[in-house]
């Protein structure tokens, strides 16, 4: 089946550097999604991305959408203690009906 | 205020018995879904509904059991055959199917033993 894989698992920065997440999906995604979801908390939207090339920025946050759709990368620039969480992406199945979420990345960050 | 209410935020149970976790949002919307998350894990979809007194599997439904007699709501039953239940639930809602973030509930975390 369907399957979202993310890189790396998790990732432990000091307070001021760069991360950088990356989505690969096993097939073409129509659109990805990205969410973060805080420690003990739920996942929460930031952002979708369509069109293939597409590159969003959100502050600190780039994302970025494969040419081919079938990939995607979040990066983090100058990350702060607030950045500390899993980041996620996901992509609908072939018939819309649902959502395929990544495996994630849990990032750490030491102040 | 809208939003999506899950109910309790923690719940202990014996193995053996049944246990129906708490799915409600006042959000109109049509779609809502049922994740398990495992520590460390992603999330994997047990059922969703498209709308009211219809419902489908997802990729981890043997052991749960869901109903959808009203569009605000979406309970979830997590059977005695479900071999580890101890995981934390979340329902989520959309519009709609298709190409629509999705609305996240604080979760449920269930434990038993």
């Amino acid at each position: 089946g369907q399957q979202v894989m993310q890189i790396p698992q998790y990732q432990h920065v000091q307070e001021g550097e760069d991360f950088t997440t990356y989505c690969n999906s096993s097939t073409t995604l129509s659109n990805i999604q990205w969410y973060k979801q805080r420690p003990g908390g739920h996942p929460v939207f930031l952002i979708q991305l369509v069109k293939s090339g597409e590159v969003k920025k959100q502050k600190r946050l780039t994302f970025q959408f494969g040419e081919a759709k079938k990939n995607s990368s979040l990066h983090i620039t100058a990350t702060q203690t607030t950045d500390v969480g899993t980041y996620f992406c996901a992509g609908p199945n072939t018939g819309f009906q649902k959502l395929v979420f990544g495996t994630g990345t849990r990032l750490l960050v030491s102040p | 205020d809208g939003g999506i209410t899950q109910s309790p935020k923690y719940l202990f149970r014996k193995e053996g018995q049944n246990v129906t976790l708490s799915c409600e949002q006042n959000l109109n919307h049509d779609a809502m879904y049922w994740y398990r998350q495992d520590p460390g894990q992603g999330l994997r979809l047990i059922y969703y509904s498209q709308i009211v007194n219809d419902f489908q599997k997802g990729d981890i439904a043997e052991g749960y059991s869901v109903s959808r007699e009203k569009k605000e709501s979406f309970p979830l039953t997590v059977t005695s055959a479900q071999k580890n239940p101890t995981a934390f639930y979340l329902c989520a809602s959309t519009p709609g199917l298709g190409l629509y973030e999705q609305y996240f509930g604080p979760g449920t975390r269930l434990t038993v033993t």
